[in-house]
């Protein structure tokens, strides 16, 4: 399977800031990698699909870059309704999610 | 509208089995990819695997192959997923989403605890 690792595992941060958390895969995904946000006591929802792509109904604060095995998620200035953990997800193979990034208010 | 609407929290006892329910609407059932993924208390996302209804051909995680069974019913739109028996590390919300390129639309969540 492919490993998904994230950076940080954890973010304290103030509305208005830019974020940027950090998805690095095993080995190469082209561009095979989507991002979700999930809210305490909520299903996940899919941000950002094949790396940049906005899905439909999500603010354009939010943003994905990357290729190959490098990947970032950034939100350009936070929303207190941003406040939760972020996870990746590889669909290149047997899809596998990072760890989460959890992000709090500082 | 798309929706997945899963069935309800279940509490069993080890060595029981359960079959969990994941209904879609609001689209082509059987023109997408249903996955299964599970969240352990306090825990990150696994996804457990995939079943395309419209010829139930599945795809299973290592992790999870021969621990569950993954099945749909196109006829009422429905997918499955099922415990021969359960154990107590079976403790989980278990969701289900529509793949497209990422998981696009997700149930609300199955809680599924097993405890003597």
């Amino acid at each position: 399977d492919i490993q998904m690792t994230q950076s940080p595992s954890s973010l304290s941060a103030s509305v208005g800031d830019r974020v940027t958390i950090t998805c690095r895969a095993s080995q190469t995904i082209n561009n095979y990698l989507h991002w979700y946000q999930q809210k305490s006591g909520e299903a996940p929802r899919l941000l950002i699909y094949t790396t940049s792509r906005l899905q439909s109904g999500i603010p354009s604060r939010f943003s994905g870059s990357g290729s190959g095995t490098d990947f970032t998620l950034t939100i350009s200035s936070l929303q207190p309704e941003d406040f939760a953990t972020y996870y990746c997800q590889q669909s290149y193979s047997n899809p596998t999610f990072g760890q989460g990034t959890r992000l709090e208010i500082k | 509208e798309v929706q997945l609407v899963q069935s309800g929290a279940e509490v069993k006892k080890p060595g029981e089995s359960l079959k969990i329910s994941c209904k879609g609407s609001g689209y082509k059932f059987t023109s997408y990819w249903i996955g299964w993924v599970r969240q352990m208390p306090g825990k990150g996302l696994e996804w457990i695997g995939n079943i395309y209804a419209a010829d139930s051909d599945t795809r299973y995680s290592p992790s999870f192959q021969g621990q569950v069974t993954i099945s749909a019913d196109k006829s009422i739109n429905t997918a499955y997923l099922e415990w021969s028996s359960l154990k107590a590390s079976d403790t989980a919300i278990y969701y289900c989403a529509r793949k497209y390129t990422g998981f696009d639309f997700w149930g609300q969540g199955t809680l599924v605890t097993v405890s003597s």
